[in-house]
Order: C-alpha cells, then structure tokens, then sequence
C-alpha cells in the first residue's frame, strides 16, 4: 500500500523554464493538497483539489502557477517561467474525504525545486 | 485572524531530559489539532492528532499532546528524549468549518545534545 508518491524528489531549472511536479495521492484517496516550504518556514497552503476541481486555490500566487487533479493520472502543480524565488520543497498531501477521517493527511516526501 | 502559533523557533535539550514544545491556535471553534515532525530533507510524519475526546492523546514514538480549550493551546511533550527526536515539529490545524486546508505554525527545530 504505497503511500503519497511525489516526483521528483529533486529538480533543478533555469530561470524562465517550466517545471512540472507530480503527485500520486494515497490508493482510495480523492482530496489533493499542495503546500509550499520555503528555506527555514513552515508549510505555506497552496492549493486543495479533488478529481477535475479546483476546491481552494487561495494559496496559489496569481501568476505562473496552475495545478490540477485529472480523473485519470497524477495532480501535476505547474510553474511556468520559473524565478529564484519559487526555489522550495514543494509537498502534496491526500486524504480520502475531509481530512477528518482516522488518518487525516497523508504527506508525500516532497520535490525540492532549485532553480539557478 | 486565524493563525498557529508556535512560539519558539529552536530549542536545545539533553538526551534524556524532558521535552515540551508549544502550540497555540486561535480559531473560532475548536479546530482539529495535529503534530507533526519533519527530519531534514524528509517530508512530514504524523505524530498523533486530536479530534474529540479524552484530552490527553498518545502519539507515536513516545510522544502525547494535551488539549486545553481554556488556554487555546496544544502542547506536545516527551518525558524523555532521544538523539534521533532532532528534528523540526509543526503543529497544524484543521479548522472545524468551511474548505479543508490544514494550516501550519512556522516549526520548532529540536536539537538533542548528547
């Protein structure tokens, strides 16, 4: 029973390139969140999705940024023209309802975006 | 505003000596309450979560929390820690209406000094 896969686990672009993150929730598990870890900061909210919705993108900075959570495959968060600045651990959780459930989250082991 | 607290950045304690790391949320209702620890380069491992009940709840690793409404606060303790506790702890709340999105104190880094 794998839990929460992200990949990559590292990756590195230039400034101005895309960068695609993937992320396979928990086996049975329908809710996805993004959450953004920034060096020495706590986990920054990005986005909640299920299947083909966006639920809460209030996290997600205006531009550059998109995700989504097809019926079939991965939720990719993408970040187009990459600056510096979105140099972080990005980490995607899932949960099979609300979050509330005797488990909650499940966090996958993130991707850490470097850009040079 | 609804925020997390955790008001202290690092903290540095002798292996075997006792450990309590501060939480405090501020939120209408009573959130759901959450711990968790993060080894560096890692991602993030549930350590025990509170939702209804007894207020004192067992974690793994030998880790507890208490819940005290009055105070606002979600502490987590450790009588006694072990080297490999070194590490980042976030307290994290699910707030009890509206969208689910858990939201995160900034972290405590622990260090554990021989």
């Amino acid at each position: 029973n794998a839990g929460v896969m992200q990949n990559p686990r590292h990756l590195v672009r230039r400034r101005g390139q895309e960068a695609r993150l993937r992320c396979s929730p928990m086996k049975g598990h329908s809710h996805v969140y993004w959450y953004r870890q920034l060096p020495e900061e706590g986990l920054k909210f990005m986005v909640y999705l299920q299947k083909e919705n966006i639920i809460d993108e209030s996290g997600m900075p205006k531009e550059r940024f998109s995700a989504e959570f097809p019926k079939e495959g991965p939720s990719i968060l993408r970040i187009q023209q990459v600056v510096r600045g979105d140099s972080a651990a990005y980490f995607c959780a899932s949960s099979s309802s609300d979050g509330r459930g005797s488990y909650g989250y499940t966090f996958g082991s993130g991707t850490r975006l470097t850009v040079v | 505003a609804q925020s997390v607290t955790q008001p202290d950045i690092h903290i540095t304690v002798s292996e075997g000596a006792s450990l309590e790391l501060r939480c405090n949320y501020s939120y209408g209702a009573t959130p759901y309450l959450f711990w968790y620890v993060q080894s560096p380069g890692q991602g993030l491992q549930l350590l025990l979560k509170y939702f209804s009940g007894d207020t004192l709840v067992q974690g793994i690793k030998g880790f507890e929390a208490e819940f005290k409404r009055s105070q606002s606060s979600f502490n987590l303790r450790k009588p006694s820690v072990h080297w490999s506790d070194a590490a980042e702890y976030f307290c994290a709340v699910l707030p009890s209406g509206g969208y689910n999105k858990l939201i995160f104190g900034a972290g405590t880094r622990l260090a554990v000094h021989p």
